[in-house]
C-alpha cells in the first residue's frame, strides 16, 4: 500500500532551533508539495518541485525556510532559526502530474506536527 | 490565501441523515477536488470533478460543479458516525500552476 512518509510525527523544540522534516513521496511520483496547517490560516502553501526541480516557493517564509530534494525518494522542508509563530502541521503530499491533463489527485502524509516553545 | 472558502464551517447531523457542503472559489479553474482529514490524519482525496462536469457520484458522495457560479457542493448521503471528519475543496487553477490551493474546511459530526 503506497504511502507517503512523514517523518518525524511530532516535535517540540525550542525557539531559535533547527528543525527539520522529511518526506518520502509515493514511488513514481513526479511532483512533491508541502503545505502548513494551522487554525487561524488553514492549510497553505509552502512550496512544490516537479522531478526533484522547485517549481514554487513564493508560500515560503525565505529567510528562515528551506525546502530541497536531494533525490527522488527525499524531500527536505528545514526551518532555521524556529519561532513560536511556526508551530503548525506540516504536510507533504506528492502526485503524478501529467503534462496536458486535466486533473491531479495528490496524496498526503499524516504530517509532522510541530510545536516551538 | 484561501481559492476556496467553504460553508458551513461546521455541520452537526444525526446518522442516516444527508450532509450537505458547500464550497465557492474565486479563479478559473481546470477542476475541483474534495478531500476529507480525520482528526490528527493528513487529508484523503475522496472525488475529482473536471471543470466540463456538472456533477459525479462516487458511491455515498454526490459533488456538483457550477462554474457560472464559481460554487461546487459535497453530498454525503445516509451519513454514518464514521463520516465525522473536516471535509476540504481544493482548486486546481487554470494557470498551469499545477499545485492545489484548499478552501476553509467544513467540520462535520455526525452524532450516533
Amino acid at each position: 500500500d503506497a504511502r507517503v512518509t512523514q517523518t518525524p510525527r511530532h516535535k517540540v523544540t525550542e525557539m531559535g532551533q533547527e528543525v527539520t522534516m522529511r518526506c518520502q513521496p509515493i514511488l513514481g511520483h513526479n511532483t512533491v508539495f508541502w503545505y502548513r496547517q494551522t487554525m487561524m490560516q488553514g492549510l497553505e502553501l509552502l512550496a512544490y518541485f516537479r522531478n526533484r526541480a522547485p517549481l514554487d516557493d513564493s508560500g515560503m517564509p525565505k529567510d528562515r525556510f528551506s525546502a530541497e530534494m536531494p533525490d527522488a525518494t527525499l524531500a527536505t522542508l528545514k526551518i532555521q532559526p524556529s519561532e513560536p509563530r511556526d508551530s503548525a502541521v506540516y504536510f507533504c503530499a506528492s502526485g503524478l502530474v501529467v503534462t496536458g491533463g486535466s486533473g491531479n489527485t495528490i496524496y498526503f502524509g499524516e504530517g509532522s506536527w510541530l510545536t516551538v516553545v | 490565501s484561501q481559492q476556496g472558502e467553504e460553508d458551513p464551517q461546521a455541520l452537526s447531523i444525526q446518522e442516516g441523515e444527508n450532509a450537505t457542503m458547500n464550497c465557492s472559489y474565486k479563479t478559473s479553474i481546470n477542476n475541483l477536488q474534495w478531500y476529507r482529514q480525520n482528526s490528527g490524519r493528513g487529508l484523503v482525496h475522496l472525488i475529482l470533478i473536471r471543470s466540463n462536469e456538472r456533477e459525479k457520484h462516487s458511491g455515498r458522495l454526490r459533488v456538483t460543479l457550477d462554474t457560472s457560479k464559481k460554487s461546487s457542493s459535497l453530498l454525503i448521503t445516509a451519513s454514518r458516525a464514521a463520516d465525522t471528519a473536516s471535509y476540504f475543496c481544493a482548486t486546481n487553477e487554470d494557470t498551469g500552476r499545477r499545485a492545489l490551493t484548499f478552501g476553509s474546511g467544513t467540520r462535520l459530526q455526525v452524532q450516533p
